[in-house]
């Protein structure tokens, strides 16, 4: 059984970071691209960042370009999400997913992420 | 950029009937070298995480009943349930996978009577 299983998230001033972590089991990890999609409270879906299976490709929109990085350690099963210079509008639940063929094909729990003074 | 405009924003219906909902791209999402097209529709219920439905904009992920179905091609798609059941209660999101960033639509609210 496919499991995703977000952790790192919580209260974090604006300007300061923080860093996501997802564990995945049941599938072979390194065989996927894996990927994180935000939701602000009350709102859509928004893509923030996808890796490729070796980590060596790496997007993002403008909107977290500069500042997220994503990242993977495929001898760990795990997937992070490193957030600097946060911004209120960074406020959201993080979900992990993996990316079949391009689609979200499964998804984590999710991790909520509150920016604020 | 490539824009998704998603419609209706909310639907209420009664258990039984059929319901459509829509997508459209601000560009085509088929690929011509395989002849897909790079269109995913999500459901969201209540305070759960999202699931995929469908890819491809008309095949059915595993364990999808068969009362939903996606069909459209190039700009414009829909996502029908032919019979909603009150389980259905969600939100839906269409998003589009052909080229990054990759961007989803604003959402339907489908709500039973």
């Amino acid at each position: 059984e496919v499991q995703l299983v977000e952790s790192g998230g919580g209260l974090v001033q604006p300007g300061r970071s923080l860093k996501l972590s997802c564990a995945a089991s049941g599938f072979t990890f390194s065989n996927y691209y894996m990927a994180w999609v935000r939701q602000a409270p009350k709102k859509g879906l928004e893509w923030v960042a996808t890796i490729s299976t070796s980590g060596s490709r790496t997007y993002y929109p403008d909107s977290v370009k500069g500042r997220f990085t994503i990242s993977r350690d495929n001898a760990k099963s795990s997937l992070y999400l490193q957030m600097n210079s946060l911004k209120s509008e960074d406020t959201a639940t993080y979900y992990c997913a993996r990316a079949d063929s391009s689609y979200n094909a499964y998804w984590g729990q999710g991790t909520l992420v509150t920016v604020s003074s | 950029d490539i824009l998704i405009n998603q419609s209706p924003a909310s639907l209420t219906v009664s258990a039984g009937e059929k319901v459509t909902m829509s997508c459209k791209s601000s560009q085509s999402l088929l690929y011509s070298e395989n002849n897909q097209d790079y269109l995913a529709w999500y459901q969201q219920k209540p305070g759960q995480f999202p699931k995929l439905l469908i890819y491809g904009a008309s095949n059915r992920h595993t364990g999808v009943p068969d009362r939903f179905t996606g069909s459209g091609s190039g700009t414009d798609f829909t996502l029908t349930i032919s019979s909603v059941q009150a389980e259905d209660l969600a939100d839906y999101y269409c998003e589009q996978t052909y080229s990054y960033p990759l961007t989803f639509g604003s959402g339907t609210k489908l709500e039973i009577k």
